[in-house]
C-alpha cells in the first residue's frame, strides 16, 4: 500500500540554528500535505499545510516546502528552540482513497542549548 | 475554546473487561475521528464521522472495536473485550468542514494498558 515516511527518524540541533525535517511520500495523487507537531504526553498539534498547487507556503518561523517532481516535503524551523523539541510528523492526503490523512512514522527533533 | 476533550486520560484495565473512551469534539465542527497511536504502527485513522453519521470504519482493526456518535457534541469508542494488543493512546480529532483533507484538531489522548 501507499505510504508516507521520514529519512531521519531523530534530528538534533544547536539552538538558535535552522533545522529541516524531511518527508517522502509515494503517491503522486496526493493533494494535501500537513506537519503535525507533538509533544511528549499530549496529541498532535497543527503546524503548517500546503496543496499540491502550491511549491512553498510560509508560517511563523516555519516554512513548508513541496517537491512534486520527486515526490518529497519537507519542515524549515528558523532559529530552533528548546519549545521545539518534539516528535513531527507529516501527513499526505490521498484523495483517490477518500481524502483521508495518513500519517509518516514520525522524526524526533532534539534541540541542545 | 477548550478544544478536543477526551476522557479519560489514562485507563488500565484486565484483559476481557469493557472498555469506554470518550471525546467531546471542537463546538461546531462537523467532522470527527478516532486514531489510534503505537510505536509500531504510528498514527491509524480507526473510524471518522461526517454530521455524527460514520463515513468510513475500514481501520476499525475487529469487532471488538466500535464507536458511535450519538450527537454533535459526543463519541465514544468501545472495545468489548479488552486485548493486550489494544494497549495504545486513542486520539480523537475533529475538523471544522466534512471532507477529510484538511486540518485536524487532536485531543490529549487517552493511553490505554491492557494487563
Amino acid at each position: 500500500g501507499e505510504s508516507v515516511g521520514l529519512h531521519l527518524p531523530t534530528l538534533s540541533v544547536q539552538e538558535g540554528d535552522n533545522s529541516i525535517i524531511n518527508c517522502a511520500y509515494s503517491n503522486s495523487a496526493s493533494d494535501y500535505f500537513i506537519w503535525y507537531k507533538q509533544e511528549s504526553g499530549k496529541g498532535p498539534q497543527f503546524i503548517i499545510d500546503i496543496r499540491s498547487n502550491m511549491d512553498k507556503r510560509q508560517g511563523q518561523r516555519v516554512t513548508v516546502l513541496l517537491n512534486k517532481t520527486v515526490k518529497h516535503l519537507s519542515l524549515q524551523i528558523a532559529a530552533t528552540q528548546p519549545g521545539d523539541s518534539a516528535v513531527y510528523f507529516c501527513a499526505e492526503s490521498l484523495y483517490n482513497q477518500g481524502g483521508k490523512l495518513i500519517f509518516g512514522q514520525g522524526t524526533e527533533l532534539s534541540v541542545k542549548p | 475554546d477548550a478544544g478536543v476533550i477526551q476522557s479519560p486520560r489514562h485507563e488500565v484495565t484486565e484483559m476481557g473487561q469493557e472498555v469506554t473512551l470518550r471525546c467531546k469534539p471542537i463546538s461546531g465542527h462537523n467532522s470527527l475521528f478516532w486514531y489510534r497511536q503505537t510505536m509500531m504502527r504510528g498514527l491509524e485513522l480507526l473510524i471518522y464521522f461526517n454530521n455524527n453519521v460514520p463515513i468510513d470504519d475500514s481501520g476499525m482493526p475487529e469487532d471488538r472495536f466500535s464507536a458511535k456518535m450519538p450527537n454533535a457534541s459526543f463519541s465514544t469508542l468501545k472495545i468489548q473485550p479488552s486485548e493486550p494488543r489494544d494497549s495504545a493512546v486513542y486520539f480523537c480529532a475533529s475538523s471544522l468542514g466534512h471532507a477529510t483533507n484538511e486540518k485536524l484538531f487532536f485531543g490529549s489522548g487517552t493511553q490505554l494498558s491492557v494487563l
